[in-house]
């Protein structure tokens, strides 16, 4: 069982093209998190989100936090070929201490020229 | 500064023989994590050392991984009698503290024949 829903699992666009990515649990989250993967490498993170309701903006991308802290997104505007990588959302449970994360299965994304 | 650096890269080995992964955390970080990323796949939590405290091994799947962290630093995560299903990228993260952001190194590809 999949604690952290997260669709899709792979995109395809065209240069240019609005795309979201969702994360979706039926747990609360005391944070979220969303990291960028490159092949051979570990996620890097992009951004944290605490407060639910909250927005994150950087630059292009959009995170937000869903009310509840059960869910959140990430909305990228007129993607780049320079955008495609791997996109992990993970959260950190209420009430666990050491800041172990659990993760989503991934977005692969390809933006195509 | 170093970020966290991870050896072997690589590592292929026989099914049945026993494999060492290190970790060298960033230093000064108490916290460091060890993750399992199948194909494809989001991260899975193995286990999670924060300074002097016994560590949290609830993730480790089997009674063949174990992990050690000495002196606070670097840190071994062994798997013993290794089978197939063990092929995986295994993730080194660390933190300043368990509640501050996640550093990853490039992790070790681990291919059982």
């Amino acid at each position: 069982t999949q604690l952290l829903e997260q669709s899709p699992q792979f995109l395809s666009i065209q240069e240019g093209e609005n795309l979201t990515v969702y994360c979706n649990s039926s747990s609360v989250f005391s944070s979220l998190q969303w990291y960028r993967q490159e092949p051979g490498e570990g996620p890097v993170l992009l951004v944290t989100v605490v407060t639910g309701g909250e927005v994150k903006k950087l630059k292009r991308l959009t995170f937000q936090f869903g009310d509840a802290r059960k869910d959140s997104s990430l909305h990228i505007t007129a993607a780049q070929p320079g955008d495609t990588g791997l996109y992990l959302c993970a959260g950190v449970m209420i009430y666990n201490q050491g800041g172990k994360l659990i993760f989503g299965q991934g977005t692969e994304l390809s933006v195509k020229p | 500064g170093a970020g966290v650096s991870q050896s072997p890269s690589n590592k292929v080995t026989e099914k049945g023989k026993d494999v060492e992964l290190r970790c060298d955390p960033i230093s000064g970080h108490t916290a460091l994590y060890w993750y399992r990323q199948s194909l494809g796949q989001g991260l899975e939590f193995l286990i999670y050392f924060q300074g002097n405290s016994a560590p949290d091994k609830s993730g480790l799947p089997s009674d063949r991984f174990s992990a050690e962290r000495t002196g606070g630093s670097v840190s071994t995560l062994t798997i013993q009698r290794t089978q197939q299903e063990d092929s995986a990228v295994y993730l080194c993260a660390s933190s300043r503290n368990g509640q501050e952001t996640q550093y990853f190194g490039p992790g070790t590809r681990l291919l059982v024949l």
